[in-house]
């Protein structure tokens, strides 16, 4: 089964506050994504990387940053941490192009959330 | 208008009822569709998957894909409380950017 781990699960940072949101998977997946999901609103995608060092913006970028040093690590930053980023976030993997991902769908696997709160 | 859109719900029904949840869409490139299942504060997990237009079963489950009516469907039979959860739908092309459109997601209810 593909496990993606999400090592902090409920957080509460301060405004200005710098926060990191860890994410590994141990399916050799190249592909990583993170998202935040809000009543209302549903999944948004914050980023996506598709290989190392590689990322590209996804719908709501802003006031986000990613690393991604090692394939099975994908890290969310939130540089100054604001009120408005309370939210859920969920880290995801899926195959790449060249692992076959089309015979998968393109099928995402997600982590088990971590709940944000600002204050 | 969203690419995707799907009522949020929230949908009540009794236990042992056949369930439907829809999705509508409209982009027409989209060949891959998805439901994924999300319980409370828990990350969403793929029910089924489902290629083109047709139907799909898996146990109490179908999925159906109308791609002419950029419509599609997921069908609970007998429904159970522990079906009770988040259902979201989601689609991609073939080619392209490997990222999934996303529902709006359903919150479905099983009442005993």
């Amino acid at each position: 089964d593909v496990k993606v781990t999400q090592s902090s699960r409920y957080l509460v940072k301060r405004t200005g506050e710098k926060v990191f949101l860890e994410c590994v998977q141990d399916m050799d997946h190249e592909n990583m994504f993170w998202y935040r999901q809000d009543p209302g609103l549903g999944l948004r995608l914050i980023y996506f990387s598709y290989d190392v060092k590689m990322k590209e913006k996804g719908d709501i970028p802003e006031g986000y940053s990613v690393s991604r040093e090692k394939k099975e690590r994908f890290s969310l930053i939130l540089e100054s941490a604001s009120t408005n980023q309370t939210s859920m976030y969920l880290c995801a993997s899926s195959l790449g192009p060249g692992q076959g991902a089309i015979r998968s769908g393109n099928t995402i696997y997600f982590g088990e959330g971590s709940w944000l709160t600002v204050v | 208008q969203k690419e995707v859109e799907q009522d949020p719900g929230p949908l009540s029904v009794p236990e042992g009822a056949i369930v439907s949840l829809n999705c509508t869409y409209s982009n027409s490139a989209f060949q891959y569709f998805m439901w994924y299942r999300q319980y409370s504060r828990k990350g969403p997990e793929l029910l089924m998957y489902t290629y083109s237009s047709g139907n799909k079963e898996d146990g109490r489950f179908t999925a159906q894909v109308d791609k002419s009516s950029k419509y599609i469907s997921l069908f609970i039979r007998d429904s159970q409380p522990s079906d009770s959860a988040t259902y979201l739908c989601a689609m991609n092309e073939i080619q392209g950017a490997q990222k999934l459109v996303f529902g709006q997601g359903t919150r479905l209810t099983i009442n005993p």
